[in-house]
């Protein structure tokens, strides 16, 4: 079974920081993916990864298959992006996913 | 846009009553999955289906069991609530090539009193 490991638990930044979480995983995967949870709970998938690196506004995901670790970095944080963070690493069984307990971030105007 | 819909956003339920969490997803995703989701453990895989009338027992099914009679629904029950299952749970869906995202409801709060 894989154990999905991230890092910090919490973090709490000012606006503007630069923002970066990590991910790491025990064996082999096929994808591995970013999910945002606002408060409320509802899961938004952000980011689908199997290699290199991936962009969508401010927010940019890398994976480095060899090493199993994976970052998400936040450019130019705001507010709106304090969320709880979450990776999941994708196995090849038709569930899938395990899930890293994920990283709470508060960004302080 | 997939749309997972769960039918209740909060629901508060006695002890030893039988309840039912629905899940609807529009998409004609063959996978399916009940998640509960509780501080510091992060999201446990209770059950999931991957074809209808298909069930399969994820990592927590004690107290639990699941209904797929249509490919787009899939029904968690609990079929005596207890505190202990006091939890946010959440429902996805995927389409089960293997190459594509997930796609989550916005979850049920439930309460056991």
């Amino acid at each position: 079974k894989n154990e999905v490991e991230q890092s910090p638990q919490n973090l709490t930044a000012q606006e503007g920081e630069f923002i970066t979480i990590n991910c790491s995983y025990s064996v082999g995967i096929s994808a591995l993916h970013w999910l945002q949870q606002h408060p409320g709970g509802g899961i938004v998938s952000l980011f689908m990864l199997s290699s290199g690196k991936k962009k969508h506004g401010r927010l940019i995901a890398t994976i480095n298959i060899q090493e199993k670790h994976s970052s998400l970095h936040i450019t130019a944080s705001h507010p709106r992006d304090s969320a709880v963070y979450i990776c999941a690493a994708r196995g090849g069984g038709a569930d899938g996913l395990t899930f890293g307990k994920g990283t709470h971030l508060i960004i302080q105007p | 846009d997939v749309k997972v819909t769960q039918s209740s956003r909060y629901l508060v339920k006695r002890t030893g009553e039988k309840v039912f969490l629905e899940c609807v997803q529009d998409m004609d995703h063959e996978n399916m999955f009940w998640y509960r989701q509780d501080p510091g453990l992060g999201l446990r895989l209770i059950y999931f289906s991957y074809d209808v009338k298909m069930k399969e027992k994820g990592d927590i099914p004690e107290g639990y069991s699941v209904s797929r009679e249509k490919k787009e629904r899939f029904s968690l029950i609990l079929e005596s609530a207890s505190t202990n299952q006091t939890s946010m749970y959440l429902c996805a869906s995927t389409l089960g090539t293997g190459v594509e995202g997930y796609t989550f409801g916005s979850g049920t709060r439930l309460t056991v009193v």
